[in-house]
């Protein structure tokens, strides 16, 4: 079957740490994205990746990063530098060209304590 | 500044009482609008896609309308696993992606 497979589903860190949040699909769609999603407000834009080894930041970038070293990956790496880390991460992809829907992983909520 | 804007923000129906949810936008240039449902703890599940005005899609008990300025998903006769939060996105010009925070929607036996 083909989707978006996300891990771990829950995350436990300590403060400081760095954390990597993993996501694959096996759509063949060139373009990622990552979310970030808490009670209350929108999906919000992290960084998104149309193609392979290029990626550009959303709205929200600072205290994070990503690599697309490959067209089915597309980690996503909490850094120590985000204030506010604890929420639940979302990955999509779709097709680059036209204006397609975009697919969302299951997600995985992160808590840094 | 390019928003989307849904409501209500909760919404509880009895089963079998139809209800529209509304989504509103402000972008420079639609290039889709698109309807997800979400169940706690899980990803967003695709339902529609909207481009222009006019246009229409249905699914089971769910049939999605759009306008030049706001969206509407109306649930008829809706059922208990109809239960879960309704998300609006948009895609402007530019390829970006706008969502708005969701309708939660209970549907009470």
């Amino acid at each position: 079957d083909g989707g978006i497979t996300q891990s771990p589903k829950y995350l436990f860190r300590k403060e400081g740490q760095n954390v990597t949040l993993s996501c694959e699909q096996n759509l063949n769609h060139d373009a990622m994205y990552w979310y970030r999603q808490d009670p209350g407000q929108g999906l919000r834009l992290i960084y998104y990746s149309q193609i392979v080894n290029d990626f550009q930041k959303g709205d929200i970038a600072e205290g994070y990063s990503v690599s697309r070293e490959k067209k089915e990956s597309f980690p996503l790496t909490v850094t120590s530098a985000q204030k506010n880390p604890t929420a639940f991460y979302l990955c999509a992809s779709r097709r680059r060209e036209g204006r397609d829907e975009q697919y969302f992983g299951p997600g995985t909520r992160l808590t840094v304590t | 500044e390019d928003q989307v804007t849904q409501s209500p923000e909760a919404l509880r129906l009895q089963e079998g009482e139809s209800s529209s949810l509304n989504c509103s936008y402000t972008v420079s240039g639609l290039r889709g609008l698109f309807w997800y449902r979400q169940d706690p703890g899980k990803g967003p599940e695709f339902l529609f896609t909207l481009y222009s005005a006019g246009e229409e899609k249905e699914k089971e008990r769910l049939k999605a309308t759009l306008t030049k300025k706001e969206s509407f998903l109306h649930i008829t006769a809706p059922k208990p696993e109809d239960s879960a939060t309704y998300l609006c996105a948009v895609q402007a010009v530019g390829n970006q992606f706008y969502f708005g925070t969701g309708t939660s929607l209970t549907v009470i036996p």
